[in-house]
């Protein structure tokens, strides 16, 4: 069966601090994967999709990247860490054709940034 | 552009009695939509999915959706709730010939369940 990993599951991390998430799928090929972030009381904002290794799609200009050099292995990351940045941040996947199938969460990575 | 609308920040119901959570959207195709479910501090579930054929779609966990083109909504319903209902619930709407082969999601409605 399918299974997403996504770690750490909480980080306190100093503003101007790098940050690295991992996600990692395990029991599929090619999938599609994602990186939302879900800021408190609001609901999840897109950051990056990916269709294939090394195609990242940004969806919204900010102080983040993402990459994947692996086929299941999907990194988020930045170079130094504002204040805004903090949030819930979920990875996800999904096979076939994106936007039409259903996202598969991981348990989310909580990212306070002080 | 696609998008979507959670009138409701959050709603409070008793337990047993019937639920509507409201969902608007804007989609210049055909929309796929979904349901999600959020557990404080996990990940979503899909609890339901609409692309086409009957506009009632039913769910897991005895939840239901109904699709109305005219109005451009699909609210959820659940007859009887139950206490472990108390979650976040989000819409969303994905399609590929626009928006970028994506799944956007709305703003969520809290849902709290009173004894």
């Amino acid at each position: 069966s399918q299974t997403i990993h996504q770690w750490p599951a909480t980080l306190v991390q100093p503003v101007g601090s790098p940050l690295s998430l991992e996600c990692t799928v395990e029991g599929t090929s090619n999938p599609n994967l994602y990186w939302y972030r879900q800021a408190a009381g609001r609901g999840l904002q897109l950051l990056f999709y990916s269709v294939g290794i090394g195609q990242i799609s940004s969806e919204v200009p900010q102080n983040l990247s993402a990459s994947r050099p692996q086929d299941r292995q999907f990194i988020l990351s930045s170079k130094k860490l504002l204040l805004s940045d903090s949030g819930f941040y979920l990875c996800a996947w999904s096979v076939g054709q994106p936007g039409i199938e259903k996202l598969f969460f991981g348990s989310g990575t909580q990212l306070s940034v002080l | 552009a696609q998008s979507v609308t959670q009138p409701d920040i959050h709603i409070t119901v008793s337990e047993g009695a019937s639920l509507e959570l409201r969902c608007n959207y804007s989609y210049g195709a055909t929309p796929y939509l979904f349901w999600y479910v959020q557990s404080p501090g996990q990940g979503l579930q899909l609890l339901l999915k609409y692309f086409s054929g009957d506009t009632l779609v039913q769910g897991i966990k005895g939840f239901e959706a109904e699709f109305k083109r005219s109005q451009s909504s699909f609210n959820l319903r659940k007859p009887s709730v139950h206490w472990s209902d108390a979650a976040e619930y989000f819409c969303a709407v994905g399609g590929g010939n626009t928006g970028g082969f994506k799944t956007i999601f709305g703003a969520g409605t809290r849902l709290f369940v009173k004894a």
